[in-house]
C-alpha cells in the first residue's frame, strides 16, 4: 500500500526563521505536488515536481525532489506570518486514475 | 477562465438523510475527482469520472455515489448519512494531460 508521509506535523517557528518539511513516499511515482491549505478553504496548488532533482521555487518557498530516495522537501526561508496554514504534498502517476495519494499534512504557525 | 466552482458550500443535514453535491469543472476540462477531507482522517480519494462514467473509486461504502454529465459536471450523492461523513469534500478537474488538478472551494457538510 502508497503511503505518504510528512513531518513534521506541527511546525512552530519564529518569522525570520529557516525550516523544512519532509515528504517521504513508499513507491516509485511520476509527479509530486505541494499544496497550501487555509483553514476552511481549499487547497491552493503552489508547486509540481516532475523530475529527478527538480528544484522550483517561490517567494520565501523552495520545493525539491529526490525520486531515488523518494523524497521531497519544501523549505522556508526566512519565514513571514503569511506562510501560517497547513502544507500537503502528494504524489500521483501520468497514467492510470491519475489520483492523488496525500501526505498527512504539516501544519506551520509563524509566530511574530 | 471560470475555476471549479462547487455548491453548495455550507449543507447541514440529519443523520440518515440524503445530501447531493455539485461540481463544475474548468471549460474544456473532462475528468472529475471528488475528495473528502474528514478531521483527523486527512485527505481521501472517493470518486473519478471521466467523459461521463465513472472510472475508478476509493476505499468507500456504496452509499457514496455520483455522476458526471454530458457537460462534465459532476454530482456526488450521500445515501444514509452517517455522523462520519461530516466533511469538507473537494472536487477537481483536470485536463487530458497531466500536470495537476485544480481544485475547487469544497462543500462543508455537516451531519448532526
Amino acid at each position: 500500500e502508497l503511503k505518504v508521509e510528512q513531518n513534521p506535523l506541527f511546525l512552530s517557528m519564529q518569522e525570520g526563521k529557516n525550516y523544512t518539511i519532509y515528504c517521504n513516499y513508499s513507491t516509485t511515482s511520476d509527479r509530486l505536488y505541494w499544496y497550501r491549505q487555509d483553514p476552511g478553504k481549499s487547497l491552493e496548488s503552489l508547486f509540481v515536481l516532475l523530475s529527478n532533482g527538480a528544484v522550483k521555487q517561490e517567494g520565501r518557498l523552495m520545493a525539491s525532489l529526490d525520486t531515488k530516495a523518494r523524497l521531497s522537501t519544501l523549505h522556508i526561508t526566512a519565514a513571514v506570518h503569511d506562510l501560517s496554514a497547513t502544507y500537503f504534498c502528494a504524489v500521483s502517476w501520468a497514467s492510470g486514475t491519475y489520483k492523488y495519494i496525500f501526505g498527512t499534512g504539516t501544519r506551520l504557525k509563524v509566530l511574530a | 477562465e471560470a475555476g471549479v466552482t462547487q455548491s453548495p458550500t455550507h449543507l447541514i443535514k440529519t443523520r440518515g438523510q440524503q445530501a447531493t453535491l455539485r461540481c463544475s469543472p474548468i471549460s474544456g476540462h473532462t475528468s472529475v475527482y471528488w475528495y473528502q477531507q474528514a478531521l483527523g482522517l486527512g485527505l481521501q480519494f472517493l470518486l473519478w469520472y471521466d467523459e461521463g462514467e465513472e472510472r475508478n473509486r476509493g476505499n468507500f461504502p456504496p452509499r457514496f455515489s455520483g455522476r458526471q454529465f454530458p457537460n462534465y459536471s459532476s454530482e456526488l450523492n450521500v445515501n444514509a448519512l452517517e455522523l462520519e461523513d461530516s466533511a469538507l469534500y473537494l472536487c477537481a478537474s483536470r485536463s487530458g494531460g497531466f500536470y495537476g488538478y485544480t481544485f475547487g472551494s469544497g462543500t462543508r457538510l455537516t451531519v448532526v
